[in-house]
């Protein structure tokens, strides 16, 4: 199957500061991104769809102006946290559609490792 | 818009038994994929299963198997002879292929599952 890594891992930053998570497609190219947050013991909810040479699709109720994607090449889309609060802490997960056998069509989602983001 | 409802917080198996995790969606779309994933302790989604909307034959993966019931709009999953790798949160996920809001995944509240020794 495909594969999805993001960067990095794990971060603290301090209150108000800015932040950017990576998600990077390495074996196949992905023209469109989707971006979850999850807090503990919590399921994922969509956050933004990220589709690369356009403007990214914000779920109602995510600020657009705080987190702010940017999806400039087929392999690569990023997300800032910018002004980033504690509230904002939060595990955060990239995934890409794609198809398991590497063919045009889509039949699953290949997910990033995810990103842990502390804010103090 | 879709809704994936699992309705079993948490469950928990004895080595070797066999489970049933239920999910029950929502939907008005004709095509569609179905999911469970299973996530561990190191947080990485993991893919266990996959059904087209279209197969009226339940998928199966070694130890994993659904039952899809279309019409009921049920999909649950059995883990057969559970073994203690398979302790995780199981979600269950809805995928659209057509129309606006294609390929994005709804996720159940998922499933925490406990496999006793």
């Amino acid at each position: 199957g495909a594969v999805v890594s993001q960067h990095p891992s794990w971060v603290i930053c301090k209150s108000g500061t800015s932040v950017k998570i990576e998600c990077r497609s390495l074996d196949f190219q992905a023209t469109t991104m989707f971006w979850y947050r999850q807090f503990p013991k919590q399921s994922l909810m969509l956050m933004a769809t990220s589709n690369e040479g356009s403007k990214a699709t914000y779920e109602q109720g995510v600020e657009k102006d705080k987190f702010l994607i940017n999806h400039a090449s087929l392999t690569l889309s990023t997300l800032t946290v910018t002004s980033a609060h504690p509230e904002d802490s939060s595990f955060y997960i990239c995934s890409a559609p794609a198809s398991f056998f590497g063919g045009i069509g889509v039949d699953e989602q290949f997910f990033g490792p995810g990103t842990r983001l502390t804010v103090l | 818009a879709q809704t994936v409802t699992q309705s079993q917080p948490e469950m928990s198996v004895q080595e070797a038994e066999t489970v049933t995790l239920s999910c029950t969606y929502d939907t008005s779309e004709s095509n569609y994929y179905l999911f469970w994933y299973k996530q561990p302790p190191s947080r990485q989604m993991i893919l266990v299963i996959r059904q087209e909307a279209y197969k009226q034959q339940n998928a199966t993966e070694n130890r994993f198997s659904v039952n899809f019931q279309k019409a009921a709009k049920s999909f649950s999953l059995k883990i057969s002879d559970s073994q203690l790798g398979d302790t995780a949160m199981y979600f269950c996920a809805f995928m659209k292929t057509s129309g606006a809001g294609s390929y994005q995944l709804t996720f159940g509240k998922g499933t925490k599952l406990s496999v006793i020794p």
